[in-house]
């Protein structure tokens, strides 16, 4: 079955630098990689997510690129803030068995 | 407003006192599922259904019973709770997927923390 390792499992940065978390997935059948955001107390929440179809999408700060090739596929956050700082998980799924199979979580902090 | 709705929040009980944990969501999804949140785990899938009276096991089932008899609800159901079972858990929902131009966001609860002595 699908297997996803994230790092770093913890992410310390400045306010306003740039953050990078990187995941691998071992199931090339897997075509649906959504990044979650978990703030202290809540569930995941959907940030940003990205299909095999493209390589690259950005929303503001965030942007998700992939390399199917390598399997691996990335989340960047450009001049963080500290309203960033919570645990994201990435996620890969192959849409035809609807199955999310996520990373370990990398707990972000930015300090001001 | 939009969301998956779990009940109870925080709960603590004794082994081998059976108990249910609700999800109800109220965007007419089909699919929906039970994930355990671990340290150092992430989640972990336990029980899903592709839609009412279709159920299926996840990863991690044992030990948990679900059922699905209306679209909008999924109760998670320990029989006899163990203290291997203490975790955070989250019901999730989304549409089933339809291809690349479907939403298949899952939306998941604020979870429910459990605790078994």
């Amino acid at each position: 079955g699908e297997n996803v390792e994230q790092h770093p499992s913890t992410l310390s940065v400045q306010e306003g630098d740039s953050a990078v978390i990187k995941c691998t997935y071992s199931d090339s059948a897997s075509n649906y990689f959504p990044w979650y955001k978990q703030e202290l107390g809540k569930g995941p929440q959907l940030i940003i997510d990205i299909r095999s179809n493209v390589g690259e999408k950005k929303d503001q700060r965030i942007a998700v690129t992939l390399n199917k090739t390598a399997k691996h596929f990335s989340l960047h956050i450009t001049e963080t803030q500290p309203e960033d700082s919570a645990v994201y998980f990435c996620a890969a799924m192959n849409t035809g068995f609807q199955k999310l199979v996520f990373g370990t979580g990398t707990r972000l902090l930015v300090s001001p | 407003e939009a969301q998956v709705t779990q009940n109870p929040r925080y709960l603590i009980t004794v082994t081998g006192k059976k108990l249910t944990v609700t999800c109800s969501q109220n965007m007419n999804h089909e699919y929906m599922s039970w994930y355990r949140q671990d340290p150092g785990l992430g989640l972990r899938q336990i029980y899903y259904s592709m839609n009412v009276e279709v159920t299926d096991k996840g990863d991690v089932p044992e030990g948990y019973k679900v059922s699905r008899k209306e679209k909008r609800n999924f109760p998670l159901i320990l029989e006899s709770p163990s203290p291997n079972q203490t975790s955070l858990y989250f019901c999730a929902s989304s549409f089933r997927d339809r291809g690349p131009f479907r939403n298949t966001e899952a939306f998941f609860g604020q979870g429910t923390r459990l605790t078994v002595v």
